[in-house]
């Protein structure tokens, strides 16, 4: 079965470091990239960045520069983001996804969400 | 940054009937391969998204037929033929031709 399954929720106090992981498993992890978007309370989702596992190529969202990181263990099949000096903006679901393994330029492959709460 | 407008915000529709959603982008997601880069996806309540459309009109595996995209350039849309009770939840589109990857709003569809 074709899945990424992320690692469980974080709570964390403002200033701190949230890591968030996501196995894949079911396909060729090397040869599609992974993306991270994340979901605030009542609001629509927004991309953070993305990583080609192959490369280890990564762009981030703009907003996030400087604070996100996102790498890829090709090794053990395994992304994660760190996103650092967090503050209770950043409360949030976070999911990655598999970009493009059956359906070219879109997210087909979704972990089941990662709920990052950031509270004094 | 390219904006992605999608409405309506709320989607009430009568079991059986059809429905539609609109997005519209600032520019062009048509790439030079000939290939639009929109997407369409669905969350049901609880859940991870789900890929219904790629590519503005290719249905994802598994997707039933009565969903479909199309739409050209800059003004998309996706219908679904006849709303079951299984089909509520939040529609949104991503357009995927450049970084940032940007979402459109949401369209909650609920059953009248």
């Amino acid at each position: 079965e074709v899945q990424v399954v992320q690692s469980g929720a974080e709570v964390k106090k403002p200033g701190a470091t949230v890591k968030i992981s996501c196995k894949a498993s079911g396909y060729t992890f090397t040869g599609f990239n992974i993306h991270w978007v994340r979901q605030a309370p009542g609001k629509g989702l927004e991309w953070v960045g993305y990583i080609d596992p192959e490369d280890g190529e990564r762009v981030y969202a703009e907003k996030f520069q400087g604070r996100v990181t996102i790498i890829a263990d090709s090794s053990r099949d395994i992304a994660h983001m760190e996103l650092t000096s967090l503050t209770s903006d950043d409360t949030a679901v976070y999911y990655c996804a598999a970009e493009g393994t059956t359906a070219s330029g879109a997210l087909d492959v979704w972990g089941q969400g990662t709920t990052v709460t950031v509270s004094s | 940054d390219i904006v992605v407008t999608q409405s309506p915000v709320s989607l009430p529709v009568t079991p059986g009937e059809p429905a539609s959603i609109s997005c519209r982008s600032s520019q062009s997601l048509l790439f030079s391969n000939g290939y639009t880069y929109l997407s369409w996806y669905l969350q049901k309540p609880g859940q991870s998204p789900q890929l219904l459309i790629y590519l503005a009109s290719y249905r994802a595996s598994g997707v039933p037929d009565r969903f479909s995209g199309s739409g050209s350039g800059t003004d998309f849309t996706l219908a679904i033929s006849r709303v079951e009770t299984e089909d509520v939840g939040v529609y949104f589109c991503i357009q995927t031709l450049q970084t940032p990857w940007t979402f459109g709003q949401g369209t909650k569809l609920e059953i009248k």
